[in-house]
C-alpha cells in the first residue's frame, strides 16, 4: 500500500497567489483529515470529511481556506489569496472510519512557504 | 493557559535509558488519549491509544493516564537511537473528531548512542 499521498511536497509562492494542496487517501478509508503544523501553534486540525462529506470545518482559519473532497480518492485544500502567515507544513491523514479509536495515517506533508 | 501542555524539550538521554514524556491538560472531559511519534520531515504516526484512566503496555512503550490529575505519560524502556523523534500527545472528549481533538506541541527526544 502506498499510504497517503500528498502533492506537492514543497510549494513556494508569493503573497496573494492561489495555492492548491492535494491528497490521495489510503484506498478504502472513509475519513480524511487536513492538519496544519507550525512551531508556534503545533498541529491543528483544520477540517475533516467522512464519506466525502465535510463534518467539521471549525478549525479552518478563515474564508481564504477551502477544502473539497469530490470523491473517495481525492481531496484538495485551497488557500486564496495566500499570506505569509499561512507558511506551515500541511498534512493530510486518513482513517478507516471516524472516531478517536481509529488510527489516522498521515501523509508526508506539504511544506508551504508564502513570501 | 493552553488546553494541552507539553515540555518541548529537547530531551537528550543515553541509549538504554528509561524515558518519561508527559502532558498535562485542562479539559476534564477528555477521555481518549493518544501518543504519536513524528520523525523529522515526516508525518506523525500513532504509537499508543488509551481510553479513560489506567496503563497500557506495548513492547518497550507504556502509556499511563491519570484523569484525576489531568496528566498522561509515555514511558520508553531501553531507549534506542531510533526512538529519536518528536512525541506528540493528543486527546479528545468524544468518539468523533472535530474541534475537541487536540494535539500537544510535542517533545523532541534525542537518544544518544
Amino acid at each position: 500500500d502506498a499510504g497517503v499521498i500528498q502533492s506537492p511536497r514543497h510549494e513556494v509562492t508569493e503573497m496573494g497567489q492561489e495555492v492548491t494542496l492535494r491528497c490521495k487517501p489510503i484506498s478504502g478509508h472513509n475519513s480524511l483529515f487536513w492538519y496544519r503544523q507550525t512551531m508556534m501553534r503545533g498541529l491543528e486540525l483544520l477540517i475533516y470529511f467522512n464519506n466525502n462529506v465535510p463534518i467539521d470545518d471549525s478549525g479552518m482559519p478563515e474564508d481564504r481556506f477551502s477544502a473539497k473532497m469530490p470523491n473517495a480518492s481525492f481531496s484538495t485544500l485551497k488557500i486564496q489569496p495566500s499570506e505569509p502567515r499561512d507558511s506551515a507544513v500541511y498534512f493530510c491523514a486518513s482513517s478507516l472510519r471516524a472516531g478517536a479509536y481509529n488510527e489516522q495515517f498521515f501523509g508526508p506533508g506539504t511544506r508551504l512557504t508564502v513570501l | 493557559q493552553k488546553e494541552v501542555e507539553q515540555d518541548p524539550g529537547p530531551l537528550s538521554v543515553p541509549e538504554g535509558a528509561i524515558v518519561s514524556l508527559n502532558c498535562t491538560y485542562s479539559n476534564s472531559a477528555f477521555q481518549y488519549f493518544m501518543w504519536y511519534r513524528q520523525y523529522s520531515r515526516k508525518g506523525p504516526e500513532l504509537l499508543m491509544y488509551t481510553y479513560s484512566s489506567g496503563n497500557k503496555e506495548d513492547g518497550r512503550f507504556t502509556a499511563q493516564v491519570d484523569k484525576s490529575s489531568k496528566y498522561i505519560s509515555l514511558f520508553i524502556r531501553d531507549s534506542q537511537p531510533s526512538d529519536s523523534a518528536t512525541y506528540l500527545c493528543a486527546m479528545s472528549n468524544q468518539d468523533n473528531y472535530g474541534q475537541n481533538f487536540v494535539f500537544g506541541p510535542g517533545t523532541r527526544l534525542s537518544v544518544l548512542p
